[in-house]
């Protein structure tokens, strides 16, 4: 089935740095790609739709400024949380889509990000 | 949004069958779906639902699907400890986001 990666798997950093995450598509070219956040024990929370080639559409409460998305290529989109603050810290996860049929859109194995 | 809601807390015995049960509100969704996470991992899809059909079985998974009542159950077949883990449902929308609910915590004892 076809993989969807994230890099890093898990970050620490401190408070007031900058930290991306990437997301791939390794053997399929994804139309969309999408942003998630995980607190513990709680459900996925999509932050943002992102689009080759456009601007990531943001979902009512996440702020754009913080969370920027660039999605330079059908195979790569990139997270990157600026200003980190504790509260920062959740599980992110993406997914990527051919926008084919009902299964396929895959999930990437998720980031752990913790903001000291 | 939507909301979809479904139970947090779910304990089998190895061997029995165990249900999850979810409803949803969105009755425009064509497709319904059941992921199962495992600690720290990301989503795998277990699978999904034609919102036309009432039940869709695949090898130890039965879906059953109540459109009237916006119901959506998942039934495991002789549950093992590999099962253990969360399992969240899951509608579609026409721009394929996905919305999900809290997630069901299955625990398989012995």
């Amino acid at each position: 089935g076809a993989v969807v990666s994230q890099h890093p798997s898990w970050v620490i950093c401190k408070s007031g740095t900058s930290v991306k995450i990437e997301c791939r598509s390794l053997d399929f070219q994804a139309t969309t790609m999408f942003w998630y956040r995980q607190f513990p024990k709680q459900s996925l929370m999509l932050m943002a739709t992102s689009n080759e080639g456009s601007k990531a559409t943001y979902e009512q409460g996440v702020e754009k400024d913080k969370f920027l998305i660039n999605h330079a290529s059908l195979t790569l989109s990139t997270l990157t949380v600026t200003s980190a603050h504790p509260e920062d810290s959740s599980f992110y996860i993406c997914s990527a889509t051919t926008g084919g049929g009902p299964d396929t859109q895959y999930f990437g194995p998720g980031t752990r990000l913790t903001v000291l | 949004g939507e909301d979809v809601e479904q139970s947090l807390f779910l304990s089998v015995r190895e061997g029995d069958s165990s249900v999850i049960n979810c409803t949803y509100t969105d009755s425009s969704s064509t497709y319904l779906y059941w992921y199962k996470q495992e600690p720290g991992a990301g989503l795998q899809l277990l699978t999904y639902i034609f919102s036309n059909m009432d039940m869709k079985q695949d090898q130890r998974l039965t879906v059953l699907l109540n459109k009237k009542d916006k119901h959506l159950s998942l039934r495991i077949a002789d549950t093992q400890t590999g099962d253990s883990a969360i399992y969240f449902c899951a509608e579609i929308s026409n721009d394929y986001k996905l919305s999900f609910g809290a997630g069901t915590t299955v625990t398989v004892r012995a």
